[in-house]
């Protein structure tokens, strides 16, 4: 089984600054890993996701994010935030045991506040 | 279809009563999930399907929860007996195969038994 901690509910940050929303794990198999956005009154969308390969990964709107196996962490990154930024993000993990079933487990969401 | 839908968007009950909620995945997605988010918390894995097959159920709260989808498209969810506790956002996904495939969300249907 998988888990995810965030624990950073709230983060406001102010218009243009660099953002670091965080994210641990934990498993006791290896994991394939991701980030979602809520934007208010949407539906969760991909920001990006962490396969294999390079563990930078790039994703939509400007967002980075590095997995780092040795700290169980896939902290999401952002150099400049715009106010468009304002929204709950949600880390999630899946074990790549679960072939078949990719059933998401999430984090309870940190909502980022751009202030203007 | 365009993207994945979901209805109701929201739904008021009272407690005691049955409710279905539906899923209509976009066109040609084999996997559909559900999933049960409270509020100030993350999604939670309810149940999935490949196709019609319902793989696993092992995220259903109770026996008062199942979900069907017959044809293997649009999925239905449905509550027997709602208490106040089942009140949360009801999520569907579906992604085009199983194998670690992006997720695609629907908007959620807002449940509240009263």
């Amino acid at each position: 089984a998988q888990s995810v901690t965030q624990l950073d509910s709230q983060v406001p940050v102010f218009e243009e600054a660099p953002v670091e929303l965080r994210c641990n794990y934990s498993s006791s198999v290896s994991v394939y890993l991701f980030w979602y956005v809520q934007y208010p009154n949407q539906g969760l969308q991909l920001l990006l996701k962490y396969l294999s390969g390079s563990t930078l990964v790039k994703g939509i709107n400007g967002f980075e994010a590095e997995f780092n196996k040795s700290q169980t962490s896939f902290h999401l990154r952002k150099p400049s935030v715009h106010i468009s930024d304002t929204a709950e993000y949600f880390c999630a993990v899946t074990g790549i045991s679960n072939f078949g079933n990719e059933k998401l487990t999430f984090g309870t969401g940190t909502r980022l506040t751009i202030i203007p | 279809g365009a993207g994945v839908s979901q209805s109701p968007r929201y739904k008021v009950t009272k407690r005691g009563q049955d409710v279905t909620l539906r899923c209509d995945p976009i066109s040609s997605h084999a996997t559909l999930y559900w999933y049960q988010q409270a509020l100030g918390q993350g999604p939670e894995f309810l149940t999935y399907f490949n196709y019609e097959a319902q793989p696993d159920k092992s995220g259903l709260p109770s026996d008062r929860f199942s979900a069907e989808r017959p044809e293997g498209s649009i999925s239905t969810l449905t509550i027997q007996r709602t208490e106040q506790r089942d009140s949360a956002m009801y999520r569907c996904a579906s992604s085009r195969l199983a194998g670690f495939e992006t997720q695609y969300f629907g908007p959620g249907t807002r449940l509240l038994v009263l």
